[in-house]
């Protein structure tokens, strides 16, 4: 079962531009997590957002909870080519487990 | 360098061969986790455990086992590999028992069965 759903799966975009991807589910979550992803290693937290409507700001990415706590957002202003990774969202609904988002491949051509 | 660290990096193996897959922190977390990633479907969780002694099943459980006899090492198993099982492997740990608590992850084992 697929609780949570990326959009777009992939992204391409020059330097500079901005960009949003989103996070969606039909289930409420207690927090949800943004991770980025590098080829060949593991992923790596970004942030956590745990109440709804919360905003979070780092750096250039701007993390959004929706206000019932289903859905997400990730803003990137003037996107540089170090912003290349696979996105990852993450929710939490219990005590121990995360589930994990289908992904987002961003590419910012330099 | 404290972190995670798993073993092998990457593996071919014949379909119906045993393979351990090795997984070893040294962050003193409590909770483990083992995932796989697959195209198009992101990480998903195969087994967890909570402390030392303890495991449970996550969302695709089934051709895998686990084990924790302690806190620093938490194995995987495929007792008879099968093709679907064709797929990169991250094995997690957390601090403590909040699911919003970071998770740190491995390199990632690639596996393939043919």
């Amino acid at each position: 079962t697929q609780l949570l759903k990326q959009s777009p799966q992939f992204l391409s975009i020059q330097e500079g531009e901005n960009l949003t991807v989103y996070c969606n589910s039909s289930s409420v979550f207690s927090s949800l997590q943004w991770y980025r992803q590098e080829p060949g290693e593991g992923p790596v937290l970004l942030v956590t957002v745990v109440t709804g409507g919360e905003v979070k700001k780092l750096k250039r990415l701007t993390f959004q909870f929706g206000d019932a706590r289903k859905d997400s957002s990730l803003h990137i202003t003037a996107a540089q080519p170090g912003d290349t990774g696979l996105y990852l969202c993450a929710g939490a609904t219990g005590a121990n487990n995360l589930f994990f988002g289908t992904g987002t491949r961003l590419t910012v051509i330099p | 360098i404290a972190g995670i660290t798993q073993a092998p990096t990457s593996q071919i193996l014949a379909a119906g061969r045993r393979m351990t897959l090795r997984c070893t922190q040294d962050m003193r977390h409590n909770a483990m986790y083992w995932y796989r990633q697959d195209l198009g479907l992101g990480l998903r969780l195969i087994h967890y455990s909570n402390t030392a002694g303890t495991t449970g099943k996550g969302e695709v459980p089934d051709g895998y086992s686990v084990s924790r006899a302690n806190t620093d090492d938490f194995p995987l198993t495929l007792a008879s590999a099968v093709p679907s099982q064709t797929s990169v492997y991250f094995c997690a740990s957390r601090r403590g028992a909040i699911a919003g608590d970071e998770q740190f992850f491995g390199p990632g084992t690639r596996l393939t069965v043919l």
